[in-house]
């Protein structure tokens, strides 16, 4: 079963603007993880931020956590065309390192 | 370092036969997984590992078995391949379960079963 859901499934912007995604999640979590996947090829990861935590930066990367909530928000600032790609929230509620991920924002930057 | 390679990249394979799929890293983790990617959905634990020597099932095992015998390699077999196992299968590593958690994925096999 999927744990993290993204929001929105699909996100088609230009060059140069930011783009926001949204993971919501149902469970208590140890940390929540970021990864894209371009198309073909495996994950990478981008950004951790742990449970105790509420806003991260990585370059142009931003992600916060609002556990009273549930949620995460990853945003991309000044997107590029190399930035398109599958982005997948996954979450961490063990301690043996098992991944539970959403079924991925699909983002696609045209020049 | 080439982290983690995945052999093979491809196969197509019949129902009933069966293959292994070989996950080698070369960073010295401590845990190793394997996954599936079915199109529209996230990944799904298939099997996992925190040692040599261990093996435990995740969400979807049912249809794989797994080994660790070498701390740098987790192997994934399938022994009598169903269609429902057509899918793109990642292994990944992770170092330590308190502070480097972040997972370290191969590039994947894609699996087609006919």
């Amino acid at each position: 079963s999927q744990q993290g859901e993204e929001d929105p499934q699909a996100l088609s912007i230009q060059e140069g603007e930011n783009a926001t995604m949204n993971c919501s999640y149902k469970t208590s979590i140890n940390n929540l993880q970021w990864y894209r996947q371009n198309s073909g090829r495996g994950l990478v990861h981008l950004i951790l931020i742990r449970s105790n935590e509420r806003e991260k930066h990585s370059g142009r990367l931003r992600v916060t956590l609002d556990t009273s909530k549930k949620s995460s928000s990853l945003l991309i600032t000044a997107s590029r065309a190399a930035d398109t790609a599958s982005y997948f929230c996954a979450l961490l509620t063990d301690s043996w390192g098992k991944l539970q991920f959403g079924a991925g924002t699909q983002v696609v930057v045209t020049p | 370092n080439a982290g983690v390679t995945q052999t093979p990249k491809f196969r197509v394979l019949k129902t009933g036969q069966s293959m292994t799929l070989l996950c080698a890293q070369d960073m010295n983790h401590e845990y190793m997984y394997w996954y599936r990617q079915d199109p529209g959905m996230g990944l799904r634990l298939i099997h996992y590992s925190v040692g040599e020597g261990t093996t435990a099932k995740g969400e979807v095992p049912d249809g794989y078995n797994v080994s660790r015998l070498k701390k740098q390699n987790f192997l994934l077999g399938l022994e009598s391949a169903a269609p429902s196992q057509t899918s793109v299968y990642f292994c990944a590593s992770v170092l330590d379960r308190e502070f480097h958690t972040e997972a370290f994925f191969g590039q994947g096999t894609r699996l087609t079963v006919v």
